[in-house]
């Protein structure tokens, strides 16, 4: 079965402390890894795909990474408009298309 | 905005009512999702249209949940005799038949809440 599992649940940084979000995954054929950001009470935000093991995905803060076994997603000198939760997803080969979401993490940044 | 709606944002009710969400996906985005999100957990699949065609459906959905794309183009999402369960933000997501990896692109939610 696929599975999807982040950590830490929730991370407190300091404005301008570089830290990392972990994504493991479990599934038969990765057809994409994505990832989202969640402010509270609005929908899933579309931040990065990646598609193979190798593939490196930069937007201003933020750098995501895959390997074959789990992602990372990289913030580097992080602002307090950063804040929110961060959800990673998987989509199989399986012949379905739906996601496979972890729980996320839930990140602070204090100014 | 092109972006996916949703109707309403936020509704409550009473155990045992019906309630139904709307879902407007982007334009000539031919594949509709639904999720439903609890508290501290990320989204959870409940169903997939593909055009008008649901094609599948999770466990999860249970016989009080049903779920239309007439013409595919906006979606309705039906929960009869809802129970405080059921209290959850409801998303909706579409994307592009484009083959390959296709990203998801989602609405604001509704948020429900059942007394």
């Amino acid at each position: 079965e696929d599975q999807v599992t982040q950590s830490p649940e929730a991370l407190r940084l300091q404005e301008g402390e570089s830290s990392s979000l972990n994504c493991s995954y479990t599934v038969s054929g990765l057809r994409g890894l994505f990832w989202y950001r969640q402010d509270p009470g609005k929908g899933p935000e579309f931040l990065f795909t990646l598609y193979s093991a190798g593939e490196e995905k930069e937007k201003e803060r933020l750098k995501a990474t895959l390997t074959k076994k789990e992602s990372f997603l990289h913030i580097t000198a992080p602002k307090p408009e950063d804040s929110a939760t961060y959800l990673c997803a998987v989509q199989g080969i399986s012949g379905t298309y739906k996601y496979i979401f972890g729980t996320g993490t839930r990140l602070k940044v204090l100014a | 905005d092109t972006g996916v709606s949703q109707d309403p944002r936020h509704k409550i009710t009473k155990r045992g009512q019906n309630v139904t969400f709307r879902c407007d996906p982007i334009s000539e985005h031919n594949r509709l999702y639904w999720y439903r999100q609890t508290l501290g957990q990320g989204p959870e699949f409940l169903t997939y249209f593909q055009n008008e065609a649901q094609l599948e459906k999770s466990r999860l959905l249970s016989d009080r949940f049903s779920a239309e794309r007439p013409k595919g183009s906006f979606s309705t999402l039906e929960i009869q005799r809802t129970e405080q369960g059921d209290s959850a933000m409801y998303l909706c997501a579409s994307t592009p038949e484009v083959g390959g990896v296709e990203t998801q692109y989602f609405g604001p939610g509704t948020r429900l809440l059942v007394l």
